[in-house]
């Protein structure tokens, strides 16, 4: 079954300081993957996506994330962080015969301190 | 342009009744999928719509049902309700499924007392 595990459960940062939040998933074929993030009281937002090619994605607010097929890991960066990156940030898989359906990691909630 | 519209935001229901939770997509965008929210299980799949047809379901019980209308619009009712369904009920659109990434909308917030 498909599974996404997302390491961290909370990480408390301080600004400027730089961020990995690490993701893993297990599927066995093509996959589609997603970081999506929740700001505190809004709804989630689409942060980045990765289809093919090239498997470090750029996204907003100044996010990465690097695609490696041989760890099946899709883990987000930011060289520095802001104290309005505070959010929770979840990372999501679509198997590519999945139609719309994507699996959730738990999340990670972030706490960047001023 | 408008978001993801989730009607009504907050909702409160008592044990085995049922309730319908309506979404408006974003102009344009036909694929619309059902998530629920919880802080014990995180956000899991209910079902996704795509031209009013239901392509996919989660492992959620019979009690929970939806419709997607030809202008996209979807609804979601859960029947028999049980303490265990208050959550956070999200909705989200695509224009083309999976390929543009989903928008999804603030959620409606359901309290089963």
């Amino acid at each position: 079954a498909q599974s996404v595990s997302q390491h961290n459960h909370h990480v408390i940062l301080s600004e400027a300081a730089s961020l990995e939040l690490g993701c893993n998933y297990s599927y066995g074929g093509t996959v589609n993957l997603f970081w999506y993030v929740q700001y505190p009281g809004q709804h989630l937002q689409l942060l980045l996506k990765y289809f093919s090619g090239d498997p470090l994605v750029k996204g907003i607010k100044g996010f990465e994330a690097e695609f490696i097929k041989s760890k099946f890991s899709f883990n987000l960066r930011k060289p520095s962080v802001q104290w309005s990156d505070t959010a929770e940030y979840f990372c999501a898989v679509n198997g590519g015969n999945q139609g719309g359906k994507l699996i959730f990691g738990q999340g990670t909630e972030l706490s960047v301190k001023p | 342009k408008a978001g993801v519209t989730q009607t009504p935001r907050y909702l409160i229901k008592t044990r085995g009744q049922q309730v319908t939770l309506s979404c408006s997509p974003i102009s344009g965008h036909r694929s619309v999928s059902w998530y629920q929210q919880t802080p014990g299980q995180g956000l899991q799949f209910l079902f996704e719509y795509f031209s009013e047809t239901q392509r996919n379901k989660g492992n959620f019980p019979g009690r929970f049902s939806g419709r997607q209308f030809s202008n996209s619009r979807s609804e979601m009712n859960v029947s028999t309700l049980e303490l265990g369904d208050s959550a956070l009920y999200l909705c989200a659109s695509s224009r083309d499924r999976v390929a543009y990434g989903y928008t999804f909308g603030s959620g409606t917030r359901l309290t089963v007392v």
